[in-house]
């Protein structure tokens, strides 16, 4: 089943609103969790790595204040997309680390973002 | 750096061997496999520490070349099902963050 639970799935947004993406540890701790981003038939880019009790980490060119990411519980991280434009539309994945498993990092379900 | 994968493409019928291959231009501490189908999040297959390992998981096994920096992920007697995009991910350092490569669509035709 799945380690790693994202929420929502699919999500259909007007321009200028903006977006909130849940990512859910399941049965495990997750202290240390990770932001992709995939545009179409292109790879996974990292955004960001959220840590749970303090500031995410981004990655160079990731506006830090457009994608709000809160690690506020070490079961729950969000990502936010603030005043979203068409071109955030994208497929949103968070990641993390299984403990149990070792060095794996599983994925989310992933979350379908279109703005309109 | 991302790594970069090659072939970009293949296209295999099935029963057909295939091999994809990962080069990084950093040293690395483990390289991640992991498979894609359309409009799907990426699914885990392996992983293989620095120290030049290899796994292997059913008629899917890796390899990893620390001193290369490059990995290769086999794929034997191919199924219809190994149908998708793979991609490599790597470590500079252990827990750290990882970077995906460049990807490789794999098709399996009957």
């Amino acid at each position: 089943g799945a380690v790693v639970s994202q929420h929502p799935s699919r999500v259909i947004c007007k321009s200028g609103t903006s977006v909130k993406i849940e990512c859910r540890s399941l049965d495990f701790q997750a202290t240390t969790m990770f932001w992709y981003r995939q545009f179409p038939k292109q790879s996974l880019m990292l955004m960001a790595t959220s840590n749970e009790g303090s500031k995410a980490t981004y990655e160079q060119g990731v506006e830090k204040d457009k994608f709000l990411i809160n690690h506020a519980s070490l079961t729950l991280s969000t990502l936010t997309v603030t005043s979203a434009h068409p071109e955030d539309s994208s497929f949103y994945i968070c990641s993390a680390r299984v403990p149990v498993s070792g060095n794996t990092i599983y994925f989310g379900e992933g979350s379908w973002l279109t703005v309109v | 750096q991302q790594p970069v994968q090659s072939p970009q493409a293949v296209i295999l019928r099935e029963g057909e061997d295939a091999v994809i291959n990962c080069s990084s231009s950093k040293a690395l501490y483990s390289v991640h496999w992991y498979r894609q189908k359309h409009g799907e999040a990426p699914v885990f297959l392996m992983i293989l520490l620095k120290g030049g390992e290899q796994k292997g998981h059913e008629k899917i096994s890796a390899s990893f070349n620390e001193k290369k920096q490059q990995s290769s992920l086999y794929l034997t007697a191919s199924q219809l099902s190994y149908s998708g995009t793979y991609f490599c991910g790597t470590e500079i350092e252990g827990y750290q963050k990882v970077t995906f490569g460049t990807g490789t669509k794999l098709q399996v035709i009957p």
